[in-house]
């Protein structure tokens, strides 16, 4: 299995209190991803990280925010967290295995915002 | 623009049965094509990948996928279905624009004894 951890694993916060939750990788890959898991929607990507400090948005990106730091490390926060943003988080990162680009995913992170 | 349907939202199969999940693809030219299972409260595993060659792509647990060009389809199917795949099951395609993937819905699959 690719070495990566979310944390925390389970969150329960209030409305309009920030949120940070934390990607940490260890195989060194370049892309790192935040999608969220809602039923019948799958999985939306919220945003990614082709390299330090050098993010962008995907589908969902509004009332979220990225940062990426360091190489190993990819943090979303949530600036004030509202109900419509309680879901299971799951990070992702993708590299290459002789030359074919492949996604792996974290173990999640369920969040529940009263 | 890329996208990613899978028709069945949930199936039933009995316990050794054959299973075959669909799953059908937008995109303009030769897409990275997997399958990825996820059990309940757990992230989720690849099974298997496509990227080129043989159209008929082995993975793990006795899975395996055909991709098929002419119908924009990469269909999973195991031969003989046990208990423990019950979980969801999600097609994806990726490494287009920007190393984006874009996943199905999924399809939920239920085994009876």
């Amino acid at each position: 299995d690719a070495g990566i951890t979310q944390s925390p694993r389970h969150k329960v916060t209030e409305t309009g209190t920030p949120v940070t939750l934390r990607c940490h990788q260890t195989e060194n890959h370049r892309y790192m991803y935040w999608y969220r898991q809602d039923p019948g929607h799958g999985l939306r990507l919220i945003h990614y990280s082709y390299g330090v400090k050098d993010t962008d948005k995907g589908e969902v990106s509004d009332g979220y925010s990225v940062s990426r730091s360091k190489t190993e490390d990819f943090l979303l926060t949530l600036e004030s967290a509202t109900s419509s943003q309680t879901s299971v988080y799951f990070c992702a990162i993708s590299g290459t295995s002789g030359g074919q680009e492949t996604q792996y995913f974290g173990p999640g992170t369920r969040l529940l915002v009263l | 623009a890329q996208s990613v349907t899978q028709p069945d939202i949930h199936i039933t199969v009995s316990e050794g049965a054959s299973l075959e999940l669909r799953c059908n693809y937008s995109y303009g030219a030769t897409p990275y094509l997997f399958w990825y299972v996820q059990s309940p409260g757990q992230g989720l595993q690849l099974l298997l990948k496509y990227f080129s060659g043989d159209t008929l792509v082995q993975g793990i647990k006795g899975f395996e996928a055909e991709f098929k060009r002419s119908q924009s389809s990469f269909n999973l199917r195991k031969p003989s279905v046990h208990w423990s795949d019950a979980a969801e099951y999600f097609c994806a395609v990726g490494g287009v624009t920007g190393n984006q993937f874009y996943f199905g819905t999924g399809t939920s699959l239920t085994v009876i004894p």
